[in-house]
């Protein structure tokens, strides 16, 4: 069980815009910001989106991301078969231990 | 090329020590935290702990705190993930990854290293 809600699965067709959600509460998302990774098929996670909605450098501006209270979202507008990985979010919760990176479960995404 | 290099797949017997390694190039190694994820077969990310290889300051994750240990070596820009007695349910693939910032709440990885795959089977 994940402390960020992600769904599991999205899909999309090549030229399609997809959101992915992530719900968490006011302890993460509510008071810290979100970042997004994405991981190819065998290949370790990469940085997609810090700080709730900038681009490292080389991220195609196709991805963004957004915040809203205690939720998040990434986007990807005109999606290609290259984006076809698992999708995380995460962010960094204010429990009684200290700060702790708390991610998503992840979702599969699929370009039909 | 900032780059991290993680220690090579270990096969394992339960009760029996392991010591993964990960290994930072191109920057300052002291001055970026580096943290530990795992990722068990088929599942999603989950995090283990962080240190600050400048002075060793160590944070665990409540979950994995007492089960394993991190430490580094800025003499040699390695952190370290060990475990003094592998359980079956230790078997993931383990990656390193370095915080990109110090702003408070800001925990996002820019650079991982390539995972280490640990199984642990009798």
């Amino acid at each position: 069980q994940s402390v960020l809600t992600q769904p599991p699965s999205a899909s999309g067709t090549p030229g399609q815009r997809v959101t992915i959600s992530c719900s968490g509460s006011s302890t993460n998302i509510g008071s810290n910001p979100v970042n997004w990774y994405q991981q190819l098929p065998g290949t370790a996670p990469h940085l997609l989106i810090y700080s709730n909605d900038q681009r490292p450098s080389g991220v195609p501006d196709r991805f963004s991301g957004s915040k809203s209270g205690t939720s998040a979202s990434l986007a990807i507008s005109g999606l290609q078969s290259e984006d076809e990985a698992d999708y995380y979010c995460a962010a960094c919760d204010d429990s009684l231990n200290g700060q702790e990176v708390v991610f998503g479960g992840g979702t599969k995404l699929t370009v039909l | 090329e900032v780059q991290l290099v993680q220690s090579g797949a270990e096969v394992k017997k339960p009760g029996e020590s392991l010591k993964i390694s990960c290994k930072g190039s191109g920057y300052s190694f002291s001055s970026y935290w580096i943290g530990w994820v795992r990722q068990m077969p088929g599942n999603g990310l989950e995090w283990m702990g962080i240190i600050y290889p400048g002075d060793s300051d160590t944070r665990y994750s409540p979950s994995f705190q007492g089960q394993v240990t991190i430490s580094a070596d800025k003499s040699i820009s390695t952190a370290y993930l060990q475990w003094s007695s592998l359980k079956a349910s230790d078997t993931a693939i383990y990656y390193c990854a370095r915080r990109r910032g110090y702003s408070y709440g800001d925990y996002s990885m820019d650079v991982w290293g390539q995972g280490t795959t640990v199984t642990v089977s009798s």
